[in-house]
């Protein structure tokens, strides 16, 4: 069965300094990997996946296969980034979302 | 268009009462889920549906029902509400797998859920 790990829980750093939110997965397909973020009072929403390879918000993630992971990283972070963040895996050929259980960053100024 | 929504926002029930939580999408998608949110277990699946008709459980699926009788609605149901069910309930909803490139699951604001 698929799984996603994220280690830890709560991380804080200050405005400026780089952030890695670490994501593992076990799944003996081909995963789709997402990061999904919840600002304070909002809704869950998609931050990136990786078949975009794409930065938003300043943030990038690189599936490496051979460690099964999908960290998150950005290299200065900002008091807005304050949030949490669930790293989130499909297998392939199915709609279904599997979560970790999320990790509250916060960015003090 | 007004995303996926979801009613009530807030609700408190005693133990033993059933309601329904509503969930509706205005994006013509055929999945659609409900999760339950809760401190230190991230989120996880209760039921799900690919298209009007056809539901199936998730995760953690019991004292919950579900039905899909149109594309745009997915109530979840509990039965006789237990402390256990105090939640934040989310719905979400996407295209099918089959919509390769447009999978990203849009989800509702929540229903925070109180059981006394």
């Amino acid at each position: 069965a698929q799984r996603v790990t994220q280690p830890e829980k709560l991380l804080s750093v200050f405005k400026g300094a780089p952030v890695e939110l670490k994501c593992n997965y076990s799944y003996s397909g081909s995963p789709e990997l997402f990061w999904y973020v919840q600002y304070s009072r909002q809704r869950l929403q998609l931050l990136l996946r990786h078949i975009s390879r794409e930065s938003i918000k300043g943030f990038t993630a690189d599936l490496n296969k051979g460690e099964t992971s999908f960290h998150l990283k950005k290299p200065f972070a900002q008091e807005e980034d304050s949030a949490m963040y669930y790293c989130a895996l499909k297998k392939g050929g199915s709609e279904k979302l599997v979560f970790g259980k999320g990790m509250k960053l916060t960015v003090n100024p | 268009n007004a995303g996926v929504t979801q009613t009530p926002k807030f609700q408190v029930l005693k133990t033993g009462q059933s309601m329904t939580l509503q969930c509706a999408q205005d994006m013509n998608h055929e999945y659609m889920s409900w999760y339950r949110q809760d401190p230190g277990m991230g989120l996880r699946l209760i039921h799900y549906s690919v298209g009007a008709g056809i539901t199936d459980q998730g995760e953690v699926p019991n004292g919950y029902n579900v039905s899909r009788s149109t594309t745009e609605d997915f109530p979840l149901r509990l039965l006789s509400a237990a402390p256990s069910q105090t939640s934040v309930y989310f719905c979400a909803s996407s295209y099918s797998v089959l919509a390769w490139g447009k999978n990203e699951q849009f989800f509702g604001p929540g229903t925070r859920l109180t059981v006394l």
